[in-house]
């Protein structure tokens, strides 16, 4: 079975700095998505970036972008020029691309509460 | 109506009521979900359902009850649930076999509380 690592319950950022959080996965598939959700408090989960594991490319969406290194299977988000509006928890997910019964599921990380300091 | 709504955003029931959480979605998606998220915990999967019919049920006590008369529409039935059962409960949903990873889209959520 997939598990996914947050090993960063909280961290915190200075306004208009760069954070990275950290995440780590275990699976003995090649293929998969990997996906960092946002959820601020009291609202609605929102998907911030997706990756899939055959493109060797880091995906990017404007001011979030990810370091994929799928060797060590490792999906880290970094946040630059953070703002107020990015502080919420954050949770990075796993999916099969496999197409059977049980791969709809994702599996999520634990999450890591990202304040940011004005 | 956009995306996916949930209603109520608040419930809380004594441990012998019968209670119904409802999900909708607008998003033309073939696929939905319950999730439970507790504090400290991952989110866990409950049920899922592609096309109306459940694929996934991980294991989930009998006191809940999934129901999914159509692709939008997506129910929790509720009864003789404990304390421990007290978290947020989101719906989510999706279009299977989609080109974009199935991402999923989510609901603000039901948080319920069991006296």
């Amino acid at each position: 079975a997939q598990t996914v690592t947050q090993s960063q319950p909280e961290m915190s950022v200075q306004e208009a700095e760069t954070v990275t959080l950290s995440c780590t996965y275990d699976t003995s598939e090649s293929d998969y998505y990997l996906f960092w959700y946002k959820q601020p408090p009291s609202r609605q989960m929102i998907l911030v970036i997706r990756q899939e594991a055959y493109k060797q490319q880091n995906a990017t969406e404007n001011r979030f972008s990810v370091n994929f290194q799928k060797a060590a299977k490792s999906f880290s988000l970094k946040i630059s020029d953070s703002q107020l509006g990015d502080a919420a928890m954050y949770f990075c997910a796993y999916r099969s691309s496999y197409s059977g019964a049980g791969s709809y599921q994702l599996t999520f990380g634990k999450g890591t509460k990202l304040s940011v300091i004005p | 109506e956009t995306g996916v709504t949930q209603t109520p955003r608040h419930l809380v029931m004594g441990m012998t009521n019968k209670k119904s959480l409802k999900c909708e979605q607008h998003l033309g998606h073939n696929a939905m979900y319950w999730y439970k998220q507790s504090a400290k915990k991952p989110l866990e999967l409950m049920f899922v359902y592609n096309f109306k019919e459940q694929t996934e049920n991980n294991s989930v006590p009998s006191r809940f009850s999934p129901e999914c008369p159509n692709s939008s529409h997506l129910f929790l039935h509720l009864h003789t649930l404990q304390p421990e059962d007290s978290a947020l409960y989101l719906c989510a949903s999706s279009q299977v076999g989609g080109k974009r990873g199935n991402e999923q889209f989510f609901g603000p959520g039901t948080r319920l509380t069991v006296l």
